[in-house]
């Protein structure tokens, strides 16, 4: 019972680097979500997607990019990475049933872009 | 729109200390409202929840109730515990384009816990 998991756990690159986050869950979950989380910002919502094959932008998403090829894995891309996008980046999921209940966070992928 | 406001931390309390951390929101609607507890090298973990005004969540010894009157939901614990040294958001449950929801979150509260 995995839960959530999200690789790689850390990650340097230098500006204009391009890489793919992996999210995966083995808990059978509609709703997928990618988190970026900053110093005195709280989580803020990259993109998310509510089933396979459907994406959708959330608060910050320039400069990223997903994918929902399978229902188990979230894919977060950088084409060309900038300082700007160093953080933790975490990855979310949850049942379509019941609303506002049983979101299950990866253990981050902390990001340095130099 | 919806939003957020937690204390700022650093919160230093010695062990068996009482422990308040204001939370306010703003928010059209009656959202549901959730205390997340991120220790130190980990995800998020949902500490607890409550879906509408006057309800209260507990786990663990802490507690936090839905005001709708003040628009708070300011998360407590009698007792601190050395363990209990994490990172705190306070978050709501906020609406996306096709009816779908998302969480939106404060910044976060760091408490430190000393023997």
């Amino acid at each position: 019972n995995a839960g959530v998991t999200q690789t790689p756990k850390f990650r340097v690159l230098k500006t204009g680097q391009s890489m793919t986050l992996l999210c995966a869950q083995d808990m059978n979950h509609e709703y997928m979500y990618w988190y970026r989380q900053d110093p005195g910002m709280g989580l803020r919502l990259i993109h998310y997607s509510v089933g396979e094959g459907t994406t959708a932008k959330g608060e910050v998403p320039d400069g990223y990019n997903v994918s929902r090829l399978k229902k188990q894995n979230f894919l977060l891309g950088l084409e060309s990475a900038a300082p700007s996008q160093t953080s933790v980046y975490f990855c979310a999921s949850r049942v379509r049933q019941g609303g506002d209940y049983g979101y299950t966070f990866g253990s981050g992928t902390r990001l340095t872009v130099v | 729109g919806n939003s957020v406001t937690q204390m700022e931390g650093p919160v230093t309390l010695s062990e068996e200390a009482f422990l308040t951390i204001n939370c306010t929101y703003t928010a059209t609607g009656y959202p549901s409202l959730f205390w997340y507890v991120q220790y130190p090298g980990e995800g998020l973990q949902l500490l607890l929840k409550a879906t509408k005004a006057d309800d209260k969540g507990s786990n663990k010894g802490f507690e936090a109730t839905y005001r709708k009157e003040t628009t708070s939901f300011h998360l407590e614990k009698g007792s601190v515990q050395v363990s209990d040294s994490a990172v705190y958001f306070c978050a709501l449950s906020a609406p996306l384009e096709g009816g779908y929801n998302k969480l939106i979150f404060g910044a976060g509260t760091r408490l430190a816990v000393h023997p």
